[in-house]
């Protein structure tokens, strides 16, 4: 199974700076047939389900905030939000979806400084 | 828009078994491929298994094939998914979700409760 480990577990920072959450996979989620990388980050909130923000690694979901990014290829990601507010404060967790079983990152809590 | 809505939650016996259900609406539920995970307090989401809806062609994880069934009724657009044999390592929040095949989660449920207690 590949296995997601984010980094860091929890992070605090204060409105209107970076959060940076990096996700790292033990293996390539990136297929060379067609240069995509199967790697999507979601944002959960508590007692909601988990919100689809970034697909394809670096991909925009229709109606998220600009200030949501994604990078990395290969085994390494991030996501970044560029300028936090207080109703970004949620847990975020990678996904793989290359292979079965998929699977996710535990998990970053961000919350404000 | 996409909308899922699972069943209300479940409070079982070890032993026993719980199917959760998920209708959907909104989107082409036969082009679909519905996913479903769980997520046990303070865990990371775990993948149970897929079906593709429009082929009725379940895929599990091999942690719960002897015990999971996923299927779907195109009639009324709801998945299934049913765990047998519960033991108390089962309580979680049960999650259908929508994806393209290998593709990402464009929809999710609002979550199955199901606590298994003697």
């Amino acid at each position: 199974d590949i296995v997601m480990t984010q980094a860091p577990d929890s992070l605090a920072v204060s409105l209107g700076e970076r959060a940076t959450i990096n996700c790292k996979s033990s293996q390539s989620v990136l297929y060379s047939s067609n240069n995509k990388n199967y790697l999507a980050w979601y944002q959960q909130k508590p007692g909601q389900p988990p919100k689809l923000l970034i697909y394809w690694a670096s991909t925009r979901e229709s109606g998220v905030p600009d200030r949501f990014s994604g990078s990395g290829s290969g085994t390494d990601f991030t996501l970044t939000i560029s300028r936090l507010q207080a109703e970004d404060v949620a847990v975020y967790f990678c996904h793989q979806y290359y292979v079965i079983p998929q699977t996710f990152g535990q998990g970053t809590k961000v919350e404000i400084k | 828009q996409m909308q899922l809505v699972q069943s209300g939650p479940e409070v079982k016996k070890p032993g026993t078994s719980v199917k959760v259900s998920c209708k959907a609406s909104g989107f082409t539920f036969g082009n679909s491929v519905m996913q479903w995970v769980r997520q046990a307090r303070g865990q990371r989401l775990e993948w149970i298994g897929w079906i593709v809806v429009g082929s009725d062609n379940p895929k599990y994880a091999q942690k719960f094939q002897e015990r999971v069934t996923i299927t779907r009724d195109m009639s009324t657009s709801t998945a299934y998914m049913e765990i047998s044999s519960l033991r108390s390592e089962d309580t979680a929040v049960y999650y259908c979700a929508t994806s393209n095949y290998f593709d990402r989660y464009d929809s999710w449920g609002q979550g199955t409760l199901v606590t298994v207690s003697s």
